[in-house]
């Protein structure tokens, strides 16, 4: 059974980093072809992807945030870190970590989502 | 940067058919997935490669792609299918969202 379950902060301070981390079972990030994605929903607005991390350690980042993201994972304990420096409340909303999964070339599955975490930025 | 522009709102009566459509430049050329959310739910992929429905999907969720458009239509609409639901590509290495269409069944 996959199972994708964020955790972090509630509550960030504005032009601080926080720290989101995804654990996740019931799949491998060894596997070829297997990812896991940070997506956000800021309250009232729509779905943005942010990052990728895939197994063979490539990253892609959203254009509009690649200066302020980094993504990266940890095999062994099955998790999968993002970071985002200088927060300001814009960036309030859900975040969810999403198991990505490429059915072929250029053709990536968002197939299994986490709850979601809401982060709030403010002083 | 890549868009997809999708109506804000749909409304549709129990047992009609609604349809929801997704708009980008040769989005036809492109795989394009939909996604459900309810509130206070976690999006569930509906549709993906445009046109195939994950297990446990029901089968009156469908999707076809040409040109610059892509629909997603729900035939015999029931009650619980009232959500938002966002069309998602890749355009290269960057994951793009729609900005959602509200489907209400009234």
């Amino acid at each position: 059974q996959v199972t994708l379950r964020e955790s972090g902060p509630a509550l960030v301070k504005p032009t601080h980093t926080v720290t989101l981390t995804c654990a996740f079972a019931g799949f491998s990030l060894t596997t070829e072809g297997m990812s896991v994605s940070w997506i956000r929903q800021p309250p009232g607005k729509a779905l943005e992807w942010l990052a990728r991390i895939d197994w063979d350690d490539d990253k892609k980042y959203s254009p509009f945030l690649r200066a302020r993201l980094a993504i990266s994972k940890d095999t062994s304990k099955m998790e999968v870190a993002l970071t985002m420096t200088n927060v300001n409340p814009v960036d309030t909303g859900t975040y969810y970590c999403v198991r990505t999964h490429r059915k072929s070339l250029g053709n990536w599955l968002f197939d299994y989502w986490g709850q979601g975490i809401l982060v709030t930025v403010s002083s | 940067s890549y868009e997809l522009t999708q109506p804000p709102s749909v409304s549709v009566s129990p047992g009609q058919t609604a349809s929801i459509t997704c708009s980008g430049h040769n989005l036809g050329d492109k795989y394009v997935c939909w996604f459900q959310h309810r509130p206070g739910q976690s999006p569930v992929l509906v549709i993906y490669q445009d046109d195939r429905r994950p297990s446990g999907i029901p089968e009156r969720f469908s999707g076809s792609s040409s040109g610059d458009t892509a629909t997603l239509t729900i035939s015999g609409t029931q009650a619980l299918d009232e959500a938002d639901y966002y069309c998602q590509t890749w355009d290269s290495t960057t994951g793009v969202f729609g900005g959602g269409t509200k489907l209400t069944v009234l």
